[in-house]
């Protein structure tokens, strides 16, 4: 079945600099990924929609500029947490659309923490 | 607009014990449901699916019905095992919103021996 690998899958960092997140589907190709948020006992808040070779699609309140997302292939979407700060650590988890599934296919998730 | 409201957790059963997660949605258009789980350390896995209405997802002995009528898609399973422990995820994708996924808060089991 489809596979998204989503690396690294625990981070820790300190306040002020800045970490990156790959997703990449691993046996198909995906024009769309998606990226998450979940705090603890909540739910996936959609971050972003993130469009091969075009600009990233941002829900409402999602500052763009310290959430970067590039994806530059079919096969790879980054997410770059920039001057990043303890608010910031959180659960990120990222899907990709493999069509067949219809329900897309979820990444394993980065737990960041932000000291 | 579009939402999912999950039954809270923590859910605690022994083995072999009935399991029913509730799960209400709201939406604008006609929606898919769908159940993700969570195991621990690990992201979400498509459970089951059901794209219209009295449509019934199953799968490893979960099954869900999609009741329009009361706009739920209770999760059950007859017997429970231990290795069924994980964070379950009621969610919707609505066509009309360009299919983006509206999950709900998630609901903790663990099924005890």
């Amino acid at each position: 079945g489809a596979v998204v690998s989503q690396h690294p899958s625990r981070v820790i960092c300190k306040s002020g600099t800045s970490v990156k997140i790959e997703c990449r589907s691993l046996d198909f190709q995906a024009t769309t990924m998606f990226w998450y948020r979940q705090f603890p006992k909540q739910s996936l808040m959609l971050m972003a929609t993130s469009n091969e070779g075009s600009k990233a699609t941002y829900e409402q309140g999602v500052e763009k500029d310290k959430f970067l997302i590039n994806h530059a292939s079919l096969t790879l979407s980054t997410l770059t947490v920039t001057s990043a700060h303890p608010e910031d650590s959180s659960f990120y988890i990222c899907s990709a659309d493999d069509r067949e599934n219809y329900g897309y296919t979820f990444g394993s998730g980065t737990r960041l923490t932000v000291v | 607009g579009n939402s999912v409201t999950q039954m809270e957790g923590p859910v605690t059963l022994s083995e072999e014990a009935f399991l029913t997660i509730n799960c209400t949605y709201t939406a604008t258009g006609y929606p898919s449901l769908f159940w993700y789980v969570q195991y621990p350390g690990e992201g979400l896995q498509l459970l089951l699916k059901a794209t219209k209405a009295d449509d019934k997802g199953s799968n490893k002995g979960f099954e869900a019905t999609y009741r329009k009528e009361t706009t739920s898609f209770h999760l059950e399973k007859g017997s429970v095992q231990v290795s069924d422990s994980a964070v379950y995820f009621c969610a919707l994708s609505d066509p009309g919103s360009g299919n983006q996924f509206y999950f709900g808060t998630g609901t903790s089991l663990t099924v005890i021996p």
